[in-house]
């Protein structure tokens, strides 16, 4: 099946803790994107992707990270620098910048 | 900067009824329009993309226009089920998409 997998599905994160979240699309799409969503909010754009080892920041990016050394890989460090780190994470991916985007499931991140 | 609003953020309608969900947003300058659905705890699903050029989409059940001069999207919903019952999203595209907060609908048997 093709398709967008993000693992884990909840996470937790401990005080001053680096904490690695994981997308992964087999559907062959240049372009991925990590977005928070928070209760009552809209998605946010943390960071996208446009190509392998290029990545460009986002409205949110402080306190994050992110790695594309695989078109199929897009991971999203969540540093101990992000001081509210919970939320639910969404990751997407389009064939180009330009195209419809596709989403994962989702992890919910939760600070112990 | 591109700012977008749902209204109503909650809608509770018995089952089988006809329902419009707004969305309004205040940068014209866009390529497209994406209505989402998101049920709880999950990723979002595309519904309905409807370009700058067009005025209107239709899938299904589903109908969403698009009055870009007017800054406005609207989402029918025809003969609503329970299993419509969902978070809706719209978002709009230029070079990035920008997310309203969605409208939280609920269709009771």
């Amino acid at each position: 099946d093709g398709g967008i997998t993000q693992s884990p599905k909840y996470l937790f994160r401990k005080e001053g803790q680096n904490v690695t979240l994981s997308c992964e699309q087999n559907l062959n799409h240049d372009a991925m994107y990590w977005y928070r969503q928070d209760p009552g909010q809209g998605l946010r754009l943390i960071y996208y992707s446009q190509i392998v080892n290029d990545f460009q920041k986002g409205d949110i990016a402080e306190g994050y990270s992110v790695s594309r050394e695989k078109k199929e890989s897009f991971p999203l460090t969540v540093t101990s620098a992000q001081k509210n780190p919970t939320a639910f994470y969404l990751c997407a991916s389009s064939m180009g910048r330009q195209e419809t985007q596709y989403f994962g499931p989702g992890t919910r991140l939760l600070v112990l | 900067k591109q700012e977008v609003t749902q209204i109503p953020a909650a809608l509770s309608v018995p089952e089988g009824e006809n329902l419009v969900l707004n969305c309004s947003f205040t940068d014209s300058a866009i390529y497209n329009l994406q209505w989402f659905r998101q049920d709880p705890g999950k990723g979002l699903t595309s519904l309905l993309l409807i370009q700058s050029s067009q005025r209107e989409q239709t899938s299904g059940r589903l109908n969403a226009s698009l009055d870009k001069s007017s800054g406005r999207s609207t989402l029918y919903i025809a003969a609503s089920q329970p299993g419509d019952s969902a978070t809706y999203l719209c978002a709009v595209k230029r070079n990035d998409m920008r997310f309203g907060a969605g409208t939280r609908l609920t269709v009771k048997p």
